[in-house]
């Protein structure tokens, strides 16, 4: 019930074109939902994050879509750059634990061709 | 320096040596944590900190030994490690538990 799962674990988009990656998770009790960029050699970045309350948050060309009843929640990359190629992760945790305890999908590589 | 720095950045051991790892953070924040990202699998989350008390401890084999001797420094001490211990251990840490936390770069480990 701690799992997050993110698929697809890879994607090739063209340039300009949408990326989509998708989470779903079991735990009713998470409430907060970052996503965070990892680039080769650096840790990961928080990108962008969502709590349970809205459906959707847009950040320049990255919003997530959140549906609550479905327990899922997706990054939407508009008109993807070579510059966006890096790992995703999703991440899921309970605000109010004591630990900050995040538990991550499994990542998924994007790679954006010119 | 600045954010959250790693040392060293690579490490190769043998299963019978003891080395550490060390972070140390720049931000001013009161948690820290360990992870141990290995490929093909999702981040795990090792070790929590807060106000350099440890608040969690996500079944990590005793091998491992945590140290925060204050907010601003982590240590990951390894003794008597296996092959299957290789991965990239990550330190974060936010201003509290529950914060967006910020990452260092990581130190690769290769046990041999």
């Amino acid at each position: 019930q701690q799992q997050v799962k993110q698929s697809p674990q890879s994607l090739i988009v063209q340039k300009g074109g949408i990326s989509i990656i998708n989470c779903a998770y079991e735990n009713t009790a998470f409430d907060y939902f970052p996503w965070y960029q990892q680039f080769p050699g650096k840790g990961p970045a928080l990108l962008i994050a969502i709590r349970p309350d809205v459906s959707e948050k847009k950040e320049g060309r990255f919003t997530i879509s959140f549906n609550k009843s479905a327990k899922q929640f997706s990054l939407h990359i508009m008109d993807s750059q070579p510059g966006d190629s890096a790992t995703y992760f999703c991440a899921a945790s309970m605000v109010t634990s004591n630990t900050g305890k995040l538990i991550f999908g499994q990542g998924t590589t994007l790679q954006v061709k010119p | 320096e600045t954010g959250v720095t790693q040392t060293p950045r690579h490490l190769v051991m043998g299963m019978t040596n003891k080395k550490s790892l060390k972070c140390e953070q720049h931000l001013g924040h009161n948690a820290m944590y360990w992870y141990k990202q290995s490929a093909k699998k999702p981040l795990e989350l090792m070790f929590v900190y807060s106000l350099e008390e440890r608040v969690e401890n996500n079944s990590v084999p005793s091998r491992f030994s945590p140290e925060c001797p204050n907010s601003s420094h982590l240590f990951l001490h390894l003794h008597t490690l296996q092959p299957e211990d290789s991965a990239l251990y990550l330190c974060a840490s936010s201003h509290r538990p529950g914060d967006e936390q910020f990452f260092g770069p990581g130190t690769r480990l290769t046990v041999l």
